[in-house]
């Protein structure tokens, strides 16, 4: 696609339920981030894709939360048993997968526990 | 480790008046630095990028930041700012080494006074 494309855009949970984040990056592109940004927190690195293998999952905040890709493609990042603490953006980016590259950003989704 | 220090949670600036940006950094090894921009509800977008080379990087909508290796900086400034330039703004470090996630700082946002 022409851009870095997220679904859904806006995501409201009970507690305790789990959720699923999609991210379908540029075509192409065989590198896939994700990253978390909260209010007054910047972005905090979550997971890092290369194809479909995840050679860097060191932001992970706890084993509630897990990724995937398939096909080099599409990605997504589930939330199990979702908690208040949770509530953020969810902003996935790709790029070329050359290391100096900069990266393209999706719009995010927003993500509320209630 | 790699990080980044915004210092500046906001900066405002009157419309037509040169802007600052500050940001400094710290990596092991050589840096590749970005700046991105955040507008209300959208994704980040990408400005800017050092590589190698002059240390004067010149990005998109007018915007520049200039390396200084001695002070680990990398300031965002423009010569004349316009009000629709309000946003959040972010800069990025990564290890010129290997793989090394892309570290944001925790973001700054620019206000133009008109």
């Amino acid at each position: 696609g022409a851009g870095v494309s997220q679904s859904p855009s806006n995501k409201v949970t009970e507690k305790g339920k789990d959720v699923e984040l999609r991210c379908d990056p540029i075509s192409g592109h065989t590198a896939l981030y994700w990253y978390r940004q909260s209010l007054g927190q910047g972005l905090e690195f979550l997971i890092y894709f290369q194809g479909n293998s995840a050679p860097d999952k060191s932001g992970l905040p706890s084993d509630r939360f897990s990724a995937e890709r398939t096909g080099g493609s599409v990605s997504t990042l589930t939330i199990q048993r979702t908690q208040q603490e949770d509530s953020a953006v969810y902003l996935c980016a790709s790029s070329l997968g050359d290391r100096a590259g900069g990266y393209t950003f999706g719009s995010g989704t927003r993500l509320t526990v209630v | 480790a790699q990080s980044v220090a915004q210092p500046e949670d906001q900066v405002n600036v009157a419309e037509g008046n040169p802007l600052t940006v500050k940001c400094t950094y710290s990596v092991s090894g050589n840096p590749y630095l970005f700046w991105y921009v955040q507008y209300p509800n959208r994704g980040l977008q990408f400005l800017l990028k050092y590589i190698t080379g002059d240390n004067l990087v010149k990005g998109s909508y007018g915007f520049e930041a200039e390396f200084n290796k001695s002070q680990t900086s990398f300031h965002l400034k423009k010569p004349s700012a316009l009000v629709s330039d309000s946003a959040l703004y972010f800069c990025a470090v990564r290890d010129v080494r290997g793989y090394q996630k892309v570290t944001f700082g925790t973001g700054t946002k620019l206000q133009v006074i008109p």
